[in-house]
């Protein structure tokens, strides 16, 4: 199975800061690519997907990742961070039938 | 609509008591998981379900059982609860097609074992 690794623990920025959080995972064939936020005391929520075509792709809340295949490599950015993005993001693999996930990064945005 | 449901959102437990967490969805979803979230540890898969009448070992099945006699309900049975089992837990449903549907998320139950 997949294996997910987010590079940064906890992210600390100031508001209008860009942000990129790195996300890599194991191995190539066919896989589906996710970026999950969870808002504190709240549940996970999809971001965005990834499963074919454009390797850009964008999201909610002006969130956007990037597919480069030959780094197996799903990295999130945003241009200019707002306090309400503090929460922790999730990178995520589909592989068949289950779906594995990094173990998360925490972003701060401070006022 | 009311997605996908999760009971109890607390609970304690009794080192060696058992119970049951319950998830169900009402969105004819074909894939149903059960992860834990621990801190630094991201979330883990614990079991998932293809159909009903199918379930399948994650990353972390021991000391939890599962069964999935309807599409809409997906039970987490802990048999003899252990500190170790203190954590969040996230049942999560999706179409079952090809892997390009992302998860719709319950709300959680946080389970402490004392």
């Amino acid at each position: 199975a997949q294996s997910v690794s987010q590079h940064n623990h906890h992210v600390i920025l100031s508001e209008a800061a860009s942000l990129e959080l790195g996300c890599n995972y194991s191995y190539g064939g066919t896989v589906n690519l996710f970026w999950y936020v969870q808002y504190p005391g709240q549940h996970l929520q999809l971001l965005l997907k990834y499963f074919s075509g454009d390797p850009l792709v964008k999201g909610i809340k002006g969130f956007e990742a990037e597919f480069i295949k030959s780094k197996f490599s799903f990295n999130l950015r945003k241009p200019s961070v707002q306090w309400s993005d503090t929460a922790e993001y999730f990178c995520a693999v589909r592989d068949n039938n289950d779906m594995r996930f990094g173990a998360g990064t925490r972003l701060t945005v401070k006022p | 609509n009311a997605g996908v449901t999760q009971t109890p959102k607390f609970q304690v437990l009794k080192t060696g008591q058992s119970m049951t967490l319950q998830c169900a969805q009402d969105m004819n979803h074909e894939y149903m998981s059960w992860y834990r979230q621990d801190p630094g540890m991201g979330l883990r898969l614990i079991h998932y379900s293809v159909g009903a009448g199918i379930t399948d070992q994650g990353e972390v099945p021991n000391g939890y059982n599962v069964s999935r006699s309807t599409t809409e309900d997906f039970p987490l049975r802990l048999l003899s609860a252990a500190p170790s089992q203190t954590s969040v837990y996230f049942c999560a449903s999706s179409y079952r097609g090809e892997g390009n549907y992302g998860y719709t998320f319950g709300s959680g139950t946080r389970l402490t074992v004392v």
